[in-house]
């Protein structure tokens, strides 16, 4: 059974960066892609972009287009996602999930706090 | 980019009775492989979203037979016969023919 288990929980200040990561397990990485979503407090989902680990070729939303990076480490089995130029429009909880393209599993998800 | 819009917001149900939720699209969700790409999850109160519907009408391993999904084009429909307690939570629909994928507002189910 595959499973998605995301680093602990973050509180950055206005104009850093957070990287978030996702280690896969009961599954051969690399050979789906894992998108990223997130999720402010009380609102709904956005997704962010994706990446197939074996190709190394991401795919980002527009709105992310110059801050954010997605990566993947193949021999950890664990992706990455760095979003730079934090605001505190950022602070959301920040979701991995296999991309088949429907999304699951979901990871626990990673609270990202940006604060000052 | 494509827009997916869901109703109703909220939906307020008696255990027992059928709920029924909509998603609409501004563009028709028909891959070329012949499936519609739209989606359905579950997000239930402190936990992560969980998939029930793959390409419009597939349940997820595990989800009981009252959810089922339908629709083609840019009308889908996601619906419970019957409705339980545990049912509560908020309902998302997602298409993912094309990114970014984009998700509705969500349909907050609750029990009257």
């Amino acid at each position: 059974q595959v499973h998605l288990v995301q680093s602990g929980a973050e509180v950055k200040k206005p104009g850093s960066s957070v990287k978030v990561s996702c280690e896969v397990s009961g599954a051969t990485f690399g050979s789906y892609s894992l998108s990223w979503v997130r999720q402010a407090p009380g609102q709904g989902l956005e997704w962010m972009g994706r990446l197939i680990p074996i190709f190394e070729t991401p795919n980002y939303a527009q709105k992310f287009q110059g801050r954010l990076t997605i990566s993947a480490d193949t021999g950890t089995k664990t992706a990455y996602m760095e979003l730079s130029g934090l605001t505190s429009e950022d602070t959301a909880i920040y979701y991995c999930a296999r991309d088949r393209p429907w999304l699951d599993p979901w990871g626990q998800g990673t609270l990202v706090t940006v604060s000052s | 980019e494509i827009v997916v819009t869901q109703s109703p917001l909220s939906l307020p149900v008696t255990p027992g009775e059928p709920a029924s939720i909509s998603c609409r699209s501004n563009q028709s969700l028909l891959h070329s492989h012949g499936f519609h790409y739209l989606d359905w999850y579950v997000q239930k109160p402190g936990q992560s979203p969980k998939l029930l519907i793959s390409l419009a009408s597939n349940r997820a391993s595990g989800v009981p037979d009252r959810f089922s999904g339908s629709g083609s084009g840019t009308d889908f429909t996601l619906k419970i016969t019957r409705v339980e307690a545990e049912d509560v939570g908020v309902y998302f629909c997602m298409q993912a023919l094309e990114t970014p994928y984009s998700f509705g507002q969500g349909t907050k189910l609750e029990i009257k």
